[in-house]
């Protein structure tokens, strides 16, 4: 079956530590995306990727890193320097880059800090 | 002002009823517009998408857009238990098109 796959679920984090949220998708897009959500809120765009080894940040990248090393992988680094992480996070991705498209989304991440 | 703005929930409607979710965004130039549903605790999926003028339809759903006004609208006709969900519209960035805008959603509860 093709889609998007996050890894772990449930992640929980020490203060101070930096953890890695992973994103792999099967399904031959070329954009992916980072989104974060807080509760009652909509998504907002942590950082982007049109093409593999170029990603752009999106509009609350403090705190946080990313890779496009492979066209399939983008995983997301939450630094020790993003000072209120506990969030849910979402991985995207859509079929061209550059192009206002459908994204398709994974089943998320809820990172918990201690 | 927020770049894409909806209209504050949550929504209560009986079922069978029609449910009207409003959406406004501050970009001019935006041309792609798109509804997604989001249950509780799992990740959206789109619902529709428009680029023209006017009304699409697509079963029960209908979306409705007016750039001019800049303003663009998702009726649920005959609404069911199964749609009370958060409904969040996102809009691209007309001068960066790999990039859409996220609203803070509006939930919508339909009641039996």
């Amino acid at each position: 079956d093709g889609g998007i796959t996050q890894s772990p679920k449930y992640l929980f984090r020490k203060e101070g530590q930096n953890v890695t949220l992973s994103c792999e998708q099967n399904l031959n897009h070329d954009a992916m995306y980072w989104y974060r959500q807080d509760p009652g809120q909509g998504l907002r765009l942590i950082y982007y990727s049109q093409i593999v080894n170029d990603f752009q940040k999106g509009d609350i990248a403090e705190g946080y890193s990313v890779s496009r090393e492979k066209k399939e992988s983008f995983p997301l680094t939450v630094t020790s320097a993003q000072k209120n992480p506990t969030a849910f996070y979402l991985c995207a991705s859509s079929s061209l880059p550059y192009m206002s498209d459908t994204q398709y989304f994974g089943p998320g991440t809820r990172l918990t800090v201690l | 002002q927020k770049e894409v703005e909806q209209n504050s929930g949550p929504l209560s409607v009986p079922e069978g009823a029609i449910a009207s979710l409003n959406c406004t965004y501050s970009d001019r130039v935006s041309q792609s517009f798109f509804w997604y549903r989001q249950y509780s605790g799992k990740s959206p999926e789109l619902i529709m998408s428009i680029y023209s003028n006017g009304d699409k339809e697509d079963g029960r759903f209908t979306a409705q857009l007016n750039k001019a006004s800049q303003y663009v609208s998702l009726l649920i006709r005959d609404s069911q238990p199964s749609d009370s969900a958060t409904y969040l519209c996102a809009v691209n960035q007309g001068t960066n098109a790999g990039k859409s805008t996220f609203g803070d959603g509006t939930t919508l509860t339909v009641k039996p």
